[in-house]
């Protein structure tokens, strides 16, 4: 069956900080992969998708950047957080057009302080 | 773009009644809605999808209609329990989903 893992589960870094958050898919290829954000109080908002590896699709300009080194893993990075980076970035993986849904990882919340 | 427009005041239900979730779109009718159930603090969890040729679809105590003339998903859950407290998104999209804020479900026992 396919997981997906993400970690850390809870993060807390200072402004001017680096970041990276990391997911793994197991138990598929070639999945379509996504990074959402959801702030408090609002609804999930898309950050990244990526179709393939070394394809990343950005879909709101920010501080924020996204790889896809390997088909199964997607990584979230920031050279420098600022405070309103803070929420609960959620990684899924899904297939584009197949009327399956989405499957989320448990998500990393994200304090910069 | 496609908006979803989901009620942001909490639904407030007895246990054992029917709870009805309501998810509008505004512009182009999508091809399939999917309705997700979010707990505090953890990832959305995936419980139907509709096709727009669909009216109705049924997955245990859930039901999910599809309405394209009132660009409208109604999302209902028979013999509630206060499990089912959660919040509920809507969401629709080809390559990638847009998501509604949601509407929190409290079922009081």
């Amino acid at each position: 069956s396919q997981t997906i893992h993400q970690w850390p589960a809870t993060l807390v870094q200072p402004v001017g900080s680096p970041l990276s958050l990391e997911c793994t898919v197991e138990g598929t290829s070639n999945p379509n992969l996504y990074w959402y954000r959801q702030a408090a109080g609002r609804g999930l908002q898309l950050l990244f998708y990526s179709v393939g590896i070394g394809q990343i699709s950005s879909e709101v300009p920010q501080n924020l950047s996204a790889s896809r080194p390997q088909d199964r893993q997607f990584i979230l990075s920031s050279k420098k957080l600022l405070l309103s980076d803070s929420g609960f970035y959620l990684c899924a993986w899904g297939r584009t057009g197949s009327g399956y849904g989405y499957t989320f990882g448990s998500g990393t919340r994200l304090t910069v302080v | 773009s496609q908006k979803i427009e989901q009620n942001s005041e909490a639904l407030n239900i007895q246990e054992g009644k029917t709870a009805t979730l309501t998810c509008n779109y505004t512009n182009y009718s999508p091809a399939y809605l999917q309705w997700y159930r979010q707990d505090p603090g953890r990832g959305p969890v995936f419980l139907l999808l509709i096709r727009e040729n669909e009216k109705e679809k049924r997955k245990e105590r859930l039901k999910v209609t599809f309405d394209t003339t009132l660009k409208q998903s109604l999302f209902h859950i028979t013999a509630s329990q206060p499990a089912d407290s959660a919040t509920y998104l809507c969401a629709s999209g080809y390559s990638t989903l847009t998501f509604g804020k949601g509407t929190m479900l409290l079922v009081s026992p």
